[in-house]
């Protein structure tokens, strides 16, 4: 069984501070992480995608990977009220990775 | 910008009765998934389609839910008979642009089944 974890929080941070989102997965073979974002109510929407160990940067985000800890984070700098939302972590699985398996998500509270 | 379409948005029935829901990916999607997400909890998927055919639904419950891509375009997803736990939100999602794009997968707003 494919799992991928993550914090559930929710997890409350002031206006303007680093908001730090982590997640572990089971399947060492995985190649393709995503980020995305939902609100309440809402369907999800991508953030970002990282294939390769290292940094990824767009704009106030950042995603990080650690294949050899089987490890993903995302970093949200300068957090503004707009970020609260549900972070899913997903992990592509299957053949060409064309499946995603998700985390239960971390809710992100940013106060003003 | 494309979008998944899907319809309804929202469904209210009582249990034992049959619903459909309805998804037409974004143009040119060869793949196409449906997803169920309980409130709390991650997208999990119900199956996953290439073109017309099924690729992987081994966790779809077939003793009451069935899903078809028929021309490979648009699907459906049906449960009979619906039961409480069925409430959640179904979402579908395509994916299938270029190559460094291809797994990357596109929701549509989602159906939001609640089920008395």
């Amino acid at each position: 069984q494919k799992e991928v974890e993550q914090n559930s929080g929710p997890l409350s941070v002031p206006e303007g501070a680093i908001a730090s989102l982590n997640c572990t997965y089971s399947d060492r073979g995985s190649q393709s992480f995503f980020w995305y974002r939902q609100y309440s109510g809402k369907s999800p929407e991508l953030i970002m995608f990282i294939y390769s160990n290292g940094d990824k940067e767009d704009g106030r985000f950042t995603a990080q990977l650690n294949k050899a800890s089987q490890y993903v984070s995302l970093l949200i700098r300068d957090s503004q009220p707009s970020d609260s939302a549900t972070y899913l972590c997903a992990v592509g699985t299957g053949a060409g990775s064309y499946q995603l398996t998700f985390g239960k998500g971390t809710k992100l509270s940013v106060i003003p | 910008e494309a979008e998944v379409a899907q319809s309804p948005r929202y469904k209210i029935t009582e249990k034992s009765q049959a619903v459909a829901f309805w998804c037409d990916p974004i143009s040119g999607h060869a793949t196409l998934y449906w997803y169920r997400q309980i409130l709390g909890q991650g997208p999990e998927l119900l199956v996953q389609f290439q073109d017309e055919s099924v690729v992987d639904d081994s966790q779809l419950p077939k003793d009451r839910f069935s899903a078809e891509r028929l021309k490979g375009v648009d699907s459906t997803l049906k449960i009979q008979p619906a039961e409480l736990g069925d409430s959640a939100m179904y979402l579908c999602a395509s994916s299938g642009g270029p190559a460094s794009w291809a797994n990357v997968l596109t929701f549509g707003a989602g159906s939001r089944l609640t089920v008395l």
